[in-house]
C-alpha cells in the first residue's frame, strides 16, 4: 500500500502546457487500466477531472488530458489558465481491491 | 440531485471511538463501492477504507486495520466508518466517495468532508 509519487510542485505561464507525473508499480498503475487524477482547490472538495487514464468526465475542459506509459501516468494540462492553480492528484486500483494516492503536485500559474 | 453528506465528525480524545455517516441522496447506494478518504491538515489525500455493494466486502489502508470498521444499511442509502483507538495521527477531514466502477477508484461524487480532531 505504498503511496504513488508525484512531483510536489510544478509550475507554467498562461497559456503554457505542464505535465504531472504519476509513477507507481506493476502493483498499481502499471497493472491497471483506472487511473484518476483530482483536481482541489484550497479548502475545496476534490473534483474529479480524469478517470480510466484519459476520460474526461462532462463539465471537465478539454484542456486537461491523461495518458499512460508503463507504471507512470501523466496528466497534462493545456493553455494554462489562472484558475488551474491547485493540488492535483491522481490515484489507482491497486492490489485486490483497494486504492492508492499519489502524495499531490501544486500546479502553480505563473 | 446526486449528492453525499457526511456527519459525526467532531472532537474525541485518544483512545477514544466516533462513528461518521455518509448519507447518499439523488441514487441507489446499493449499486456502488463506497470508499472513504482523509485528508489530515495541509497534507495529501490518504485512501482510508472501502466497502462493497452488499456490504460482504471491505478492505482497509494497513494504517487503520483492526481500529477502522467500514459497514452500510442500505434500507437507509447510509454508509458508516466506525473509528475506534483513534489517535493524533488519524485527525483529518474524513471524505465519502462513491466509486463509479467497483474499485477502480473513479471517486464521484464526493462528500463535503467532516473533521475529526484526536487530542486531549
Amino acid at each position: 500500500q505504498s503511496a504513488l509519487t508525484q512531483p510536489p510542485s510544478a509550475s507554467g505561464f498562461p497559456g503554457q502546457s505542464v505535465t504531472i507525473s504519476c509513477t507507481g508499480t506493476s502493483n498499481d498503475v502499471g497493472g491497471s487500466n483506472y487511473v484518476s487524477w483530482y483536481q482541489q482547490h484550497p479548502g475545496k472538495t476534490p473534483k474529479l477531472m480524469i478517470y480510466e487514464v484519459s476520460k474526461r468526465p462532462s463539465g471537465v475542459p478539454d484542456r486537461f488530458s491523461g495518458s499512460k506509459s508503463g507504471s507512470t501516468a501523466s496528466l497534462t494540462v493545456s493553455g494554462l489558465q489562472a484558475e488551474d492553480e491547485a493540488d492535483y492528484y491522481c490515484n489507482s486500483h491497486a492490489g485486490r481491491d483497494y486504492v492508492v494516492f499519489g502524495g499531490g503536485t501544486k500546479l502553480t500559474v505563473l | 440531485e446526486v449528492q453525499l453528506v457526511e456527519s459525526g465528525g467532531g472532537l474525541v480524545q485518544p483512545g477514544g471511538s466516533l462513528r461518521l455517516s455518509c448519507a447518499a441522496s439523488g441514487f441507489t447506494s446499493s449499486r456502488y463501492w463506497i470508499h472513504w478518504v482523509r485528508q489530515a491538515p495541509g497534507k495529501g489525500l490518504e485512501w482510508v477504507a472501502n466497502i462493497n455493494e452488499d456490504g460482504s466486502q471491505k478492505y482497509y489502508v494497513d494504517s487503520v486495520r483492526g481500529r477502522f470498521t467500514t459497514s452500510r444499511d442500505n434500507a437507509k442509502n447510509s454508509m458508516y466508518l466506525q473509528m475506534n483507538s483513534l489517535r493524533g495521527e488519524d485527525t483529518a477531514v474524513y471524505y465519502c466517495a462513491r466509486d463509479n466502477f467497483g474499485t477502480s477508484g473513479w471517486f464521484d461524487p464526493w462528500g463535503q468532508g467532516t473533521l475529526v480532531t484526536v487530542s486531549s
